[in-house]
């Protein structure tokens, strides 16, 4: 069974750094192309990141470009997001979730990130 | 302001249908797939379909899915309460190199 469980949420100021953790099991990691996505409060889902499996090709939403830097380390089955000069609209809950080709068929359980003074 | 767009909420009674269109452009619907995904309240989102009208095992034939052109369409049959959920539909973007969603409906069985 695949599981995807996402951890490092918690609440920060303004301007401070987070950084999440992906952890996969029951599936080759290695293999799939990985996304971070976001949902605000009450809002919809937003695409954050993508990286894929040989972290050659990594994507950004322009909302995160600069800020955000997405890895992954497949020899630890693990997927990450550093999140630097962090803002109040960051505030969301993150959701890691894999990636085959074009659509996103495993999702984690998603990491609260709280961004406030 | 969502790239793809979705009408912000549908309702019908048990058993009956409801359809959710998904709107995108060239770049986007018009040159990839789409897919759905249902998001029940306080949980994850979860493929629904994908490749425009394929469903995922466990996925059942109530849920169907179509494309033309550069939109999306979502289709609910013998609608249940436990479909009571946001739909978000989903695809890559070639202009903008990064997946899209549309902004949600929400589905309401009366």
């Amino acid at each position: 069974e695949v599981q995807l469980v996402e951890s490092g949420g918690g609440l920060v100021k303004p301007g401070g750094s987070l950084r999440l953790s992906c952890a996969a099991s029951g599936l080759t990691f290695s293999t799939y192309s990985m996304n971070w996505v976001r949902q605000a409060p009450g809002k919809g889902l937003e695409w954050v990141s993508s990286i894929n499996s040989a972290s050659s090709s990594i994507y950004y939403a322009d909302s995160v470009k600069g800020r955000f830097t997405i890895s992954r380390d497949n020899a630890k089955n693990s997927l990450y997001l550093q999140m630097n000069s962090l803002r109040p609209e960051d505030t969301a809950v993150y959701y890691c979730a894999r990636s085959p080709t074009g659509r996103l068929d495993y999702w984690g359980q998603g990491t609260l990130v709280t961004v406030s003074s | 302001q969502s790239v793809l767009t979705q009408p912000p909420s549908v309702s019908a009674v048990p058993g009956q249908k409801v359809t959710i269109s998904c709107s995108g452009s060239s770049s986007n619907i018009g040159s990839y797939y789409v897919s759905w995904y249902q998001q029940l309240p306080g949980k994850a989102p979860k493929l629904l379909i994908y490749d425009n009208n394929k469903r995922p095992s466990g996925i059942p034939d109530r849920f169907s899915g179509s494309k033309s052109g550069t939109s999306g369409t979502l289709d609910i049959t013998g609608l249940q309460t436990g479909d009571e959920a946001d739909y978000y539909c989903g695809t890559w973007d070639s202009s903008l190199s990064a997946v899209v969603f549309g902004g949600g409906t929400k589905v309401t069985v009366l």
